[in-house]
């Protein structure tokens, strides 16, 4: 079975500039999550959704950061504007049920440096 | 709320001796708790996972974690370290019951000498 997929795996811009994300989940999961990693610490959520609505995205800074699942398959996570203390690994996950509180099983990640 | 303290920022072992990462847990309710392993460039993987179920947890590469409520722990062994356990590790709980949000430690980083 195929893993969750991300691109790219790096990306480098300056401040203010925009970048956005790609994941693809593991077929058939319903769920899909956006972590943030900064470096010397662990994942933290950003924005978790189930098939393509949003159950939690408390912790997303929605004046810079947007995410979206259209059609409940793979998700683009985008910044606009770019600040420096956005360096971070940007990780995605993907779970199998609706509602259930299943393993998460984690892509490889994008590595994201702010100048 | 819910949260876990992995006690060491770094540990360091040698090849054939045994490993021990701990971490402390801290929630309101009966926690789910797990053990993530992350190598370089690679994504995080699920080494094993409790949920109140049996209280020793034995996972993938010969790993195993004992949950010990009376001491609010979870810490993660392996009797003898392999070089290719080098890694980053991460102790995680699980948020509120419906929810599968997850809330990770700062991360041990496992160093094997050879």
């Amino acid at each position: 079975e195929a893993g969750v997929a991300q691109s790219p795996r790096y990306k480098i811009i300056e401040k203010r500039q925009s970048v956005a994300f790609w994941c693809n989940p593991i077929s058939g999961h319903a769920t899909l999550y956006w972590y943030q990693q900064i470096l010397g610490q662990g994942p933290k959520l950003l924005i978790q959704f189930q098939n393509n609505g949003v159950v939690d995205d408390s912790q997303l800074p929605k004046d810079r950061f947007s995410a979206e699942r259209l059609k409940g398959v793979d998700s683009t996570l985008k910044i606009q504007p770019a600040k420096l203390e956005d360096s971070a690994v940007y990780l995605c996950a993907s779970s199998p049920a609706v509602g259930g509180l299943e393993t998460q099983y984690f892509g490889p990640g994008t590595r994201l440096l702010v100048l | 709320a819910q949260s876990v303290t992995q006690l060491d920022s770094h540990v360091s072992v040698s090849e054939g001796t045994p490993v021990l990462l701990r971490c402390n847990y801290s929630s309101s309710y009966s926690p789910s708790l797990f053990w993530y392993v992350q190598h370089p460039n690679k994504g995080l993987q699920l080494l094993l996972k409790y949920t109140s179920a049996a209280t020793l947890v034995k996972g993938i590469n010969g790993f195993e974690a004992e949950f010990k409520k009376s001491e609010t722990s979870f810490h993660l062994t392996k009797p003898s370290a392999h070089m290719s356990d080098a890694a980053e590790y991460f102790c995680v709980v699980r948020g509120q019951t419906g929810a599968n949000n997850l809330f990770f430690g700062t991360g041990t980083r496992l160093t094997v000498i050879p």
